[in-house]
Parts: structure tokens; C-alpha cells; sequence
């Protein structure tokens, strides 16, 4: 079964950092680009972040560039989001998803999604 | 940045009618490179349509779309119990992509 399982969630102070992970099996993982995209509660959908199947370039949201950083661990079919100097406005369900077609592109279709975990930014 | 309108907001229908979502985009979508995506509370966003028109796998046949340039269609033929939903549009022609603020739609 193609599968995303996000962990890492949680609360978190402004200014504090988290680490999101997430698990992907059942297809090659190194064959498909990835990303991350944020639901604020009872908004709408947002584009964070997306990698390269083989990890080499790395495309962030500018509400975003500079304080998180995406990368993958391809032997261990892994994703992950390091973000750093949260914000209230970064609380959030964070669901990653897998580029439909390719593999060097991950501006494209989401045709897998985990389930999402959630950030939540408060003192 | 390509943004994305979609309307109404919300449509409210009966089982068993036909449901037509639109989705403008404030520049061309280039090759079409728009998709369709149904959310339910609580749960992860679906994949419907991708390249304006093509049905991912396993999509029932009452959901269709059109639409190139700047205007998209979603069309449910006939909206079924399970349907009631919101439902996103996304381009990604360009970086960033970005999506439409969605349209519910629920029962009347």
C-alpha cells in the first residue's frame, strides 16, 4: 500500500524549532519529488517546501525561506522539515505529499498525502 | 505569482444534481497545469484532476473538468452523499505553485 505518515508535531513557543518527519513505502521513493504543504485551521491549502527525488535542489515558500529547511533521506525513505524560528502564523496541519509524475520537479500534481500533523506556535 | 479565485464559495445542492465549480487564475496556466482536489473534515486532500481534465486513478466518471488559460471547470454530474465537500483547485505550471481558497459544497 503507497503510504505518507507524518510525525513530529506538537506545541511549540515562538521563536522555539521543530522537527517533522515523514515515512514513505509502498513506491520508490527516490523516483518522485517531494513536499510539504500547510492547512492554518479552518484555512485554506499553502505550499511550504519541495525536494528533488535525489535531494539536490530544494524550493521553499518565501513565508517560509530562510527559517525552514527540507531535505530527505533516500536509504531510510524518509522526508523531513526542519523549521526553525516559528512563528504563530506557522501553526498549522503540515502534510507532505508526493509529486505525481516526477522525479526533479516537485512543482507538479499531489497524488499521495499523509495524514498531517500538527504545529501548533504558542507561548 | 499565478492566484487563483475560485466560485462560489459555496454551493449548496441536493443529492443527485450537478455540481459546476470554477477556477480562475490571474495569469495563463501554462500546459494546463491544474488540479482538482476534494477534502473532507479531518482528512488529507484527494487528488481528482490533473492537466486540467485527465481523472487521477480512481476517480468515478461523474467528476470531470475543463478549462485552459486562465478559466477551469469542475463538474460532479451527479453529487452523490459522499461528494459534499470542499474542493481546491492548484496550479503548478510555475513556481510557486499555489492553490484556490476552495469551494464548499454542501447539502441544501
Amino acid at each position: 500500500e503507497v503510504q505518507l505518515v507524518e510525525s513530529g508535531g506538537g506545541l511549540v513557543q515562538p521563536g522555539g524549532s521543530l522537527r517533522l518527519s515523514c515515512a514513505a513505502s509502498g513506491f520508490s521513493f527516490t523516483s518522485y519529488a517531494m513536499n510539504w504543504v500547510r492547512q492554518a485551521p479552518g484555512k485554506g491549502l499553502e505550499w511550504v517546501s519541495g525536494i528533488r527525488g535525489s535531494g539536490g535542489m530544494t524550493y521553499y515558500a518565501d513565508s517560509v525561506k530562510g527559517r525552514f529547511t527540507i531535505s530527505r533521506d533516500n536509504s531510510k525513505n524518509t522526508l523531513h522539515l526542519q523549521m526553525n524560528s516559528l512563528r504563530a502564523e506557522d501553526t498549522a496541519v503540515y502534510y507532505c505529499a508526493k509529486a505525481l509524475r516526477y522525479s526533479i520537479n516537485p512543482n507538479d500534481a499531489f497524488d499521495i498525502w499523509g495524514q498531517g500533523t500538527m504545529v501548533t506556535v504558542s507561548s | 505569482e499565478i492566484v487563483l479565485t475560485q466560485s462560489p464559495g459555496t454551493l449548496s445542492l441536493s443529492p443527485g444534481e450537478r455540481a459546476t465549480l470554477s477556477c480562475r487564475a490571474s495569469q495563463s496556466v501554462s500546459s494546463n497545469s491544474l488540479a482538482w482536489y476534494q477534502q473532507k473534515p479531518g482528512q488529507a486532500p484527494r487528488l481528482l484532476i490533473y492537466g486540467a481534465s485527465s481523472r487521477n486513478t480512481g476517480i468515478p466518471d461523474r467528476f470531470s473538468a475543463s478549462g485552459s488559460g486562465t478559466d477551469f471547470t469542475l463538474t460532479i454530474s451527479r453529487l452523490e452523499p459522499e461528494d459534499f465537500a470542499v474542493y481546491y483547485c492548484q496550479h503548478y505550471g510555475s513556481s510557486p505553485g499555489t492553490f484556490g481558497p476552495g469551494t464548499k459544497v454542501d447539502i441544501k
